[in-house]
């Protein structure tokens, strides 16, 4: 079964430092990833879908995919206190008419101004 | 205009009885999601349902119904609630074979 691990739990940057958050996936057929942000008691916001080793750009976020070593990174650019929120990264594997996200349990960004 | 909406957003139930958390979708989605958020645990998909009339067991279904009388609404029943279904539940909905998913704002569900 999937397992998808997120590090660090938690994070802080000073604002206008680059942040950078890894995820780890188990499932060499994975071909679909994606990083949501979530504020407090909020719902989840869709930053960044990547499908293809390299990288993918979303305003000041990146994706960085590399499959070989099972990772998928996320660059944020020049964070604000506003980018202040739980990452998390989902995890699939296209498959017929349902695709099965796998979450893994999130990294706590602070960004102090 | 929010195209997943849940209700309610807040609930205190008690112990043994009976919960109905409602999600209703205007993207004209095939499948429809529930999943509970937990601190350490991410999101983990407790029922599924490929179109009206369907419902399918997804990785943590113990405790738990699902009903989809139609394309639109999709519901998370909890006959006999416990503590240890306190959690935020969120509704998702995405097109079929599509991996995108649109969540809703989440429920909170407190058990005593």
């Amino acid at each position: 079964q999937q397992k998808v691990q997120q590090s660090p739990e938690s994070l802080t940057v000073s604002e206008g430092a680059m942040a950078s958050l890894n995820c780890t996936f188990s499932d060499r057929s994975s071909d679909n990833f994606r990083w949501y942000r979530q504020h407090s008691g909020k719902g989840l916001e869709v930053l960044v879908s990547i499908f293809s080793d390299g990288e993918k750009e979303e305003g000041s976020f990146t994706a960085h995919l590399n499959r070989a070593s099972l990772h998928v990174f996320l660059h944020i650019r020049e964070p604000q206190p506003s980018d202040s929120a739980l990452y998390l990264c989902a995890v699939s594997i296209g498959a017929g008419s349902f695709n099965k996200l796998t979450f893994g349990a999130g990294t706590r960004l602070a960004v102090c101004p | 205009e929010a195209a997943v909406t849940q209700s309610p957003r807040n609930k205190v139930a008690v112990t043994g009885g009976k919960v109905t958390l409602s999600c209703n979708q205007t993207n004209n989605h095939n499948n429809m999601y529930w999943y509970r958020q937990d601190t350490g645990h991410g999101l983990r998909l407790i029922h599924y349902s490929y179109g009206a009339g369907s419902t399918e067991k997804g990785d943590i279904p113990d405790g738990y119904k699902a009903s989809r009388p139609s394309q639109e609404n999709f519901s998370l029943i909890l006959e006999l609630a416990t503590p240890s279904q306190t959690s935020v539940y969120f509704c998702a909905s995405g097109d079929a074979g599509e991996a995108e998913q649109f969540f809703g704002p989440g429920t909170r569900l407190t058990v005593l």
